[in-house]
């Protein structure tokens, strides 16, 4: 089982949506977990992170599922600028970061 | 501040040739890594060093080498360019290298003919 695993999608989304995708990780003993944002052709940067039940930021809600082991992302009210793939990351042996494949949003007017 | 800075931005090579990736923190970061992303396979993790004077191999470091010098520089050289080392390749730092966040560069985007 790879350590983090993304469906790519993608997901098209009508302006003004709800759209939530999830995200399963390998590692039982992970502690904390990340989205990323990443643009066509930019470099990824971060969205929020995840620490225990997880974390609220405006339009953005990550979760946290210890015992199915997945974390969450739902965005309300998409907006044409919340196009791009979204990264989920979770540690992993050595402490090193696994970077999911992304989840690729494209929202339509 | 500037926070991570890649050069070149791109750069088209021939096979065969010697190339170096430039990666440059001010954010005085102890950890810093090299992925490489390649369509339909994610970010790979090609070497890291978790401070100065120290490097790892992550999980794709063959044809690659790197050196930390000292807290800010962190460059990656490729000995012998081959087509399949064409991708896009990002630098990224964290304070520490357990699991803080990732800062990343803007990317090098190489070509290998």
């Amino acid at each position: 089982r790879k350590e983090v695993e993304q469906d790519p999608g993608p997901f098209n989304v009508p302006e003004g949506a709800t759209v939530a995708f999830n995200c399963t990780y390998s590692n039982s003993a992970s502690q904390s977990f990340f989205w990323y944002r990443q643009d066509c052709r930019k470099e990824p940067k971060l969205l929020m992170s995840v620490y225990s039940s997880g974390n609220e930021d405006g339009r953005f809600t990550a979760q946290l599922n210890r015992a199915s082991q997945y974390i969450s992302l739902l965005i309300r009210d998409s907006k044409l600028s919340d196009s791009a793939t979204y990264l989920c990351v979770a540690p992993y042996g050595n402490n090193r970061l696994a970077f999911g494949k992304g989840n690729q949003v494209v929202v339509i007017p | 501040i500037a926070g991570i800075t890649q050069a070149p931005t791109s750069q088209i090579l021939a096979a065969g040739r010697r190339m170096t990736l430039r990666c440059t923190q001010d954010m005085r970061h102890n950890a810093m890594y090299w992925y490489r992303q390649d369509l339909g396979l994610g970010l790979r993790l090609i070497h890291y060093s978790n401070t100065a004077g120290t490097t790892g191999k992550g999980e794709v470091p063959d044809g690659y080498s790197v050196s930390r010098a000292n807290t800010d520089d962190f460059p990656l050289t490729l000995a012998s360019a081959v087509p399949s080392q064409t991708s896009v390749y990002f630098c990224a730092s964290s304070y520490t290298s357990g699991s803080d966040e990732q800062f990343f560069g803007p990317g090098t985007r190489l070509t290998v003919l």
